[in-house]
């Protein structure tokens, strides 16, 4: 059973990068998947922040204007998001997530538990 | 790209839900649906357009033509209560739906 856990500071201050990692149990992050990242805002929708296919490419949404960083470690089979410039705006709730790619149609079968971020003084 | 869905549903139970996400030529692309019930993380119901994962209720159903993939739940019971989010792929992006809220009563 695949196992996403993300871990990270629940609290960062404006202006600073929020840094989260997702450990990745029961499958290898250099698989035919691609690993990424979505968020929900309190009481909005989902927001796909980026994902990264290992050992090609990655992507990230084009509304995050730059801001978004993805790598992976193949070592420690984990990957990991760096969000720049933070305002209280990107206080949300942060999950890991597996899925399949643009053609594939798979959607996003695994979800990590999420974690809650905060951006505050 | 968006795909918009309407904000709320409401059905009885044991009647049958449809909600709707809309996009230019979504059609063409392949849809997928999520459920997020309250503090819980997002669960795929239905991918590639019509098929559904293992462990979701056949009453859960999708199609996809044109502008318009659908969601339908067939029978909906109260456990059924949740946001709904329709997801496509474009431009080498991940886009979400606006979430559609089902009440069940």
């Amino acid at each position: 059973q695949v196992q996403l856990l993300e871990s990270g500071p629940g609290l960062v201050k404006p202006s600073e990068t929020l840094s989260l990692t997702c450990a990745v149990s029961g499958d290898s992050i250099t698989s035919d998947f691609y690993w990424g990242w979505v968020r929900q805002s309190p009481g909005r929708g989902l927001q796909w922040i980026g994902s990264i296919y290992v050992g090609t490419s990655t992507y990230d949404n084009p509304s995050l204007r730059g801001r978004v960083s993805i790598s992976a470690d193949t070592s420690k089979n984990h990957f990991s998001l760096k969000l720049t410039s933070l305002t209280a705006t990107d206080t949300a709730f942060y999950w890991c997530v597996r899925h399949g790619g643009p053609s594939a149609g798979t959607g996003i079968g695994y979800w990590g538990q999420g974690t809650l971020v905060t951006v505050s003084s | 790209y968006e795909l918009t869905q309407p904000p709320s549903v409401s059905v009885s139970p044991g009647q049958t839900a449809t909600i709707t996400c809309s996009g230019h030529n979504l059609g063409n692309k392949y849809a997928c649906w999520y459920q997020q019930r309250p503090g819980q993380s997002p669960v795929l119901v239905i991918y590639e357009d019509t098929k559904r994962p293992s462990g979701i209720p056949e009453r859960f159903s999708g199609s996809n033509s044109g502008n318009t993939a659908t969601l339908t739940i067939s029978g909906a019971q109260a456990m059924d209560e949740a946001d709904y989010y329709c997801q496509a792929w474009d431009s080498n992006a991940v886009i979400f739906g606006g979430g559609t809220k089902l009440t069940v009563l």
